[in-house]
């Protein structure tokens, strides 16, 4: 099955910097790339999510882009806040399947 | 539109016990997908449901199970709980298409004393 890594585990940036998380997988018949933010004691949100006919997807100041060559997606968040701290999951489903397989998060935290 | 709802949001029960959780996904939406999320595992999928049926399954155990209803609402049991059932359980709803966006319902936090 399908094996996504995410990296890295924690994250501290200061506030007005840029945060990146890499995610990597296996399986290469996977098609969609959501990403999530939980924040403590929440639901997970979808934040952007990016299909494997594109390369790159934005949405102001959250982007994410998608290699498939070699099997690794990234989210790029830029000028962060002190709210954007929360933990970030990558995700990963493959072709007639319809289950999530997920890193294993990043704890990012803003520094005001 | 309501988001995907959750019932009962925190249970606390002994082992050897079976639970009920209950999942009731987007209006128009077919498929509940489960997982389960731990500190140490992380995000693992269950099982998912679409128009009544499993049509996919994670690696639980068998006492992990769950169904579907004729209106699309969702439930898992688990029986014969164990202290590592102890958990969030987390409910997604989509339409059922696997690149359809899966929204997460707030989850029910199950403690097993």
């Amino acid at each position: 099955g399908e094996n996504v890594e995410q990296h890295p585990s924690t994250l501290s940036v200061q506030e007005g910097d840029s945060a990146v998380i890499k995610c990597t997988y296996s399986d290469s018949a996977s098609n969609y790339f959501p990403w999530y933010k939980q924040e403590l004691g929440k639901r997970p949100q979808l934040i952007i999510d990016i299909r494997s006919n594109v390369g790159e997807k934005k949405d102001q100041r959250i982007a994410v882009t998608l290699n498939k060559t070699a099997k690794h997606f990234s989210l790029h968040i830029t000028e962060t806040q002190p709210e954007d701290s929360a933990v970030y999951f990558c995700a990963a489903i493959s072709t007639g399947a319809n289950n999530l397989f997920f890193g294993t998060g990043t704890r990012l935290t803003v520094i005001p | 539109k309501a988001g995907v709802t959750q019932t009962p949001r925190y249970l606390i029960k002994t082992r050897g016990q079976q639970v009920t959780l209950s999942c009731s996904p987007i209006s128009g939406h077919r498929s509940v997908s489960w997982y389960q999320q731990t500190p140490g595992q992380g995000l693992q999928f269950l099982f998912e449901y679409f128009s009544e049926t499993q049509r996919n399954k994670g690696n639980f155990p068998g006492r992990f199970s769950g169904r579907q209803f004729s209106n699309s609402r969702s439930e898992m049991n688990v029986s014969t709980l164990e202290l590592g059932d102890s958990a969030l359980y987390l409910c997604a709803s989509t339409t059922g298409t696997s690149t359809d966006t899966q929204y997460f319902g707030p989850g029910t936090r199950l403690t097993v004393l």
